[in-house]
C-alpha cells in the first residue's frame, strides 16, 4: 500500500535551514507529482510546492518562493523540501502527498504522509 | 490566486440527519476540455492527515462510504453527509486544483447536536 513517511521536523530558530525528506513506498514514484502541503497548529491547510515526475518542473505557494526549494531523487524514492530563511509563521505540520491517479495534468491529493512538525522560535 | 470560501464555518447535526456544506471558489474551476470539476473534498479528524473523500466534484474515493456525496460545478460546490454517524465527526475542506497554486477552503466544523 502507499506509504509516505516525513523525517526532518524540529524546533529552528528564525532565519535557520531545515530540510524535510519523504520516504515513499507502495508505488512506482517516479511516476507521481508530488507536494507539500502544511497545517500551522489549530489552523487549516496550506498547499506550499509541487514537484511533477520527472523533477523538472516545480512550482510554489507565494508565501515560501524564493525560500523554500523542494526536489526529488527518483533513484531513492524520497521528496525533499529545503527550507532557508525560516520564519515564525512556517511553522506548521508539513505533509508530504501524492497525487491521485489522473494520468497526468492536474491532480487532486490522493495520499498524505502523518506529517511532520516545523516550530520557528527564538 | 483561486479563493475557496466554505459554509458554514461549523455546524452541529443529530445523528443519522443530513449535513450539508458548501463551497465556493472565485472563479470556474470546470474545465471544458476535460470535461471535468478540478474540485476535491478531504475529511481531517483530530491528530491525523487529511483524508480524501471525493474527486472531480462527485467521485468518490474507493473505501468512501455512500453516505457522502458531492455536487455542483463551476463555482459552487457541496459536501452532503446523508445520515451522520458519530464517526464523521470531522473538519472538512474543499479543494480545487485546477491550478497553482492549490488552495483549500478554510474547513468547515462537523459535530453531533
Amino acid at each position: 500500500q502507499v506509504q509516505l513517511v516525513e523525517s526532518g521536523g524540529g524546533v529552528v530558530q528564525p532565519g535557520r535551514s531545515l530540510r524535510l525528506s519523504c520516504a515513499a513506498s507502495g508505488f512506482t514514484f517516479r511516476n507521481y507529482a508530488m507536494h507539500w502541503v502544511r497545517q500551522a497548529p489549530g489552523k487549516g491547510l496550506e498547499w506550499v510546492a509541487v514537484i511533477w515526475s520527472d523533477g523538472t518542473t516545480k512550482d510554489y505557494a507565494d508565501s515560501v518562493k524564493g525560500r523554500f526549494t523542494i526536489s526529488r531523487d527518483n533513484s531513492e524514492d524520497t521528496l525533499y523540501l529545503q527550507m532557508d530563511s525560516l520564519r515564525a509563521e512556517d511553522t506548521a505540520v508539513y505533509y508530504c502527498a501524492r497525487d491521485g491517479y489522473c494520468g497526468g495534468g492536474s491532480c487532486y491529493v490522493g495520499y498524505w504522509g502523518q506529517g511532520t512538525l516545523v516550530t520557528v522560535s527564538s | 490566486d483561486i479563493v475557496m470560501t466554505q459554509s458554514p464555518d461549523s455546524l452541529a447535526v443529530s445523528l443519522g440527519e443530513r449535513a450539508t456544506i458548501n463551497c465556493k471558489s472565485s472563479q470556474s474551476v470546470f474545465y471544458s476540455s476535460t470535461n471535468k470539476n478540478y474540485l476535491a473534498w478531504y475529511q481531517q479528524k483530530p491528530g491525523q492527515p487529511p483524508k480524501l473523500l471525493l474527486y472531480w466534484a462527485s467521485t468518490r474515493e474507493s473505501g468512501v462510504p455512500d453516505r457522502f456525496s458531492g455536487s455542483g460545478s463551476g463555482t459552487d460546490f457541496t459536501l452532503t453527509i446523508s445520515g451522520l454517524q458519530a464517526e464523521d465527526v470531522a473538519i472538512y475542506y474543499c479543494q480545487q486544483y485546477y491550478g497553482t497554486p492549490w488552495t483549500f477552503g478554510q474547513g468547515t466544523k462537523v459535530e453531533v447536536k
